[in-house]
């Protein structure tokens, strides 16, 4: 079936340093890729998506490029904050069904001042 | 943004008892969702509910478990008799419509611990 493989954390970071999460995927058909993150004693809140191979989805700094060839969807921020610090999740859905998301296991996110 | 709110934060409770997570979907919404995280596994979808009946559940969702949304505004989830495995962090969602993409909204979640 659907399943989506993220690396494994935490992941310790000084601030400003380059970050990558990756996360790959196996589906069949086109799947839609998500990430979704969850700072600390909150809900799960969309960053960014991609609906199509080579799209590329952005927000708060955060860059993922769906990359069909190599079923990847990783992470990027050129410069990370310690407000970044929170849980990342890597999701996808299915063309037919997008309310069912399905999620990586989450990469634990620490930036350190 | 409008929020989606679970209650309680925590739940804790003994095996064999029954256990009912609430949720309050924002206002608007016509779909909800509960999925749940056992701790350092996946987030796994458990059922999908469109007026006022299930249209999806995973294998994960037995007799066990069941929903309602009982007043128009809660959207529950009740665990008939817990067992140990059923400890996990339950999250509900819910979003506007059914149209691809449209963004799903999700509570803060409720840590249940079943002992």
């Amino acid at each position: 079936g659907d399943s989506v493989t993220q690396m494994e954390g935490p992941v310790t970071l000084s601030e400003e340093a380059f970050l990558t999460i990756n996360c790959t995927y196996t589906a069949t058909g086109y799947p839609s890729l998500f990430w979704y993150v969850q700072y600390p004693g909150e809900g799960l809140q969309l960053l960014l998506k991609a609906t199509k191979a080579d799209d590329k989805g952005s927000n708060k700094g955060f860059e993922a490029t769906y990359r069909k060839e190599t079923t990847s969807f990783h992470l990027e921020k050129g410069s990370v904050q310690v407000s970044d610090s929170a849980v990342y999740f890597c999701a996808l859905s299915s063309v037919n069904r997008d309310d069912k998301i399905i999620f990586g296991k989450g990469t634990r996110l620490h930036i350190l001042p | 943004e409008p929020e989606v709110t679970q209650t309680p934060s925590h739940q804790v409770t003994q095996m064999g008892q029954e256990v009912i997570l609430r949720c309050v979907p924002i206002s608007n919404h016509l779909y909800f969702y509960w999925y749940r995280q056992i701790l350092g596994q996946k987030v796994e979808f458990l059922v999908s509910f469109y007026n006022n009946e299930i249209s999806e559940k995973s294998e994960i969702f037995d007799d066990q478990f069941s929903v309602e949304r009982p007043d128009g505004s809660n959207f529950t989830l009740k665990i008939r008799s817990t067992k140990l495995e059923d400890s996990a962090m339950y999250f509900c969602a819910s979003r506007r419509e059914g149209r691809l993409n449209e963004k799903l909204f999700f509570g803060s979640g409720t840590q249940l611990s079943v002992l």
